[in-house]
Order: structure tokens, then sequence, then C-alpha cells
């Protein structure tokens, strides 16, 4: 099966910078890479995804980053807000196999912006 | 509000009890999935269905484990003789078919196995 390794576990940062949390993956037949927050008492909710077709893609303050050839994609937030905490993950689903449908779940990556 | 519900939030029980979460899905939605999620860690799969059809089960997933979704609308995952390594948060998602399509998560139903 997919595992994904998930860096740093936790990054604080001054409200205003730039937030980077990497991930690698270790099956090529992965092509679609959800990133999910997950804020205390609730369950995990997507703000960007990309599929390994596409090596960029941008949603206002956060963008995600692919490289397949190196098997690892990025997530950056840039101008973060005291309402970006919360914790972060990134998965990998398989575009084959008996296992389709699943994702692949990195450790999580605990986010403080500290105002 | 993701449009996924579950039910209860809370399980408080005795170890050797059986319980079973409830999950209801958004409603258009024909896949929905379970996870399993311990402190400090990521989701970790353990079944999903398509409509009704159980298609995938992890081997996290034990014979004292059991997951339906009879009509196709609402499903209900079965824990017998509790264990205390059963306690963590239980997800439910739900999805379109594809490949692509996001996986829209419930709140989850904590569960404590005294």
């Amino acid at each position: 099966g997919e595992n994904v390794e998930q860096h740093p576990s936790t990054l604080s940062v001054q409200e205003g910078d730039s937030a980077v949390i990497k991930c690698t993956y270790s099956d090529s037949a992965s092509n679609y890479f959800p990133w999910y927050k997950q804020e205390l008492g609730k369950g995990p909710q997507l703000i960007i995804d990309i599929r390994s077709n596409v090596g960029e893609k941008k949603d206002q303050r956060i963008a995600v980053t692919l490289n397949k050839t190196a098997k690892h994609f990025s997530l950056h937030i840039t101008e973060t807000q005291p309402e970006d905490s919360a914790v972060y993950f990134c998965a990998a689903r398989l575009e084959r196999g008996s296992t389709l449908g699943r994702l692949y779940f990195g450790r999580g990556t605990q986010l403080t912006v500290w105002p | 509000d993701t449009g996924v519900s579950q039910n209860p939030r809370h399980k408080i029980t005795k170890r050797g009890q059986n319980v079973t979460f409830r999950c209801d899905p958004i409603s258009e939605h024909n896949r929905l999935y379970w996870y399993r999620q311990t402190l400090g860690q990521g989701p970790e799969f353990l079944t999903y269905f398509q409509n009704e059809a159980q298609l995938e089960k992890s081997r996290l997933l034990s014979d004292r484990f059991s997951a339906e979704r009879p009509k196709g609308s609402f499903s209900t995952l079965e824990i017998q003789r509790t264990e205390q390594g059963d306690s963590a948060m239980y997800l439910c998602a739900s999805s379109l078919t594809g490949n692509y399509n996001e996986q829209f998560f419930g709140p989850g139903t904590r569960l404590t196995v005294l």
C-alpha cells in the first residue's frame, strides 16, 4: 500500500508569515493529493487538492506544489492568520488496484499562528 | 457543517460491551467511507461502500468490527466486545463516484472504552 510521510509535526509562525508543510509518498501509482484542515472537535475539511497531471495549484492564500519525480508535495500558506491555526493533513490516493477509493493520510502538522 | 452527520458524537463504554455508530452521508453521495483516528495520528481507512456494496475492508477491521449500508443511504459501524485499544475517533466521509471527487467528513464519534 501507500505510505505518506509528513513534516514537520508542529509549526509555529508569526501572523503574516508564510507556512510550509511537506509530504512524501511511496507509490508512484498515487494520482490525487488532497490537503485537509482539522479544527478541534471537528472532522477534517478539504482546503485544496491537486491531481498528478498538475504541478501547482493556488487558491487565494493557499497553494500546493507536486513533484511526481521526487514523490513529494507541499502546502504553502501565505499571510497566515490566527484562524489558520489547526492540524493539517496531507493525503494520497492510488489510481488503480484493490485499494482504489481509500485515502492514505500523513500524521498531521499542528500549525499555530501567533498574533 | 459538511452535510455529513454522525451519531452519537461521544460514546463511553466498558470493555466487553458492544457499540454501534451511525453515519448519514450527503444525500446524493453514493460512496461512504469509515476511518479511525487516534490521538496525534492521521485518519486510517477502515472500509468503504459504493451504494450498499462494501467494496473494500482494511486489515484494521478485525472480525469484531462490522459495517453495513443496507439501503445505500446511512451506514452503521458496530464494534463487538470492545477493547481499550478501540478508543479513538471514528470518522465517516462520503463522496460522489470518481477518482478525484472530494471526500466530505463528518464530525466523528469519539469512543472511550474504560
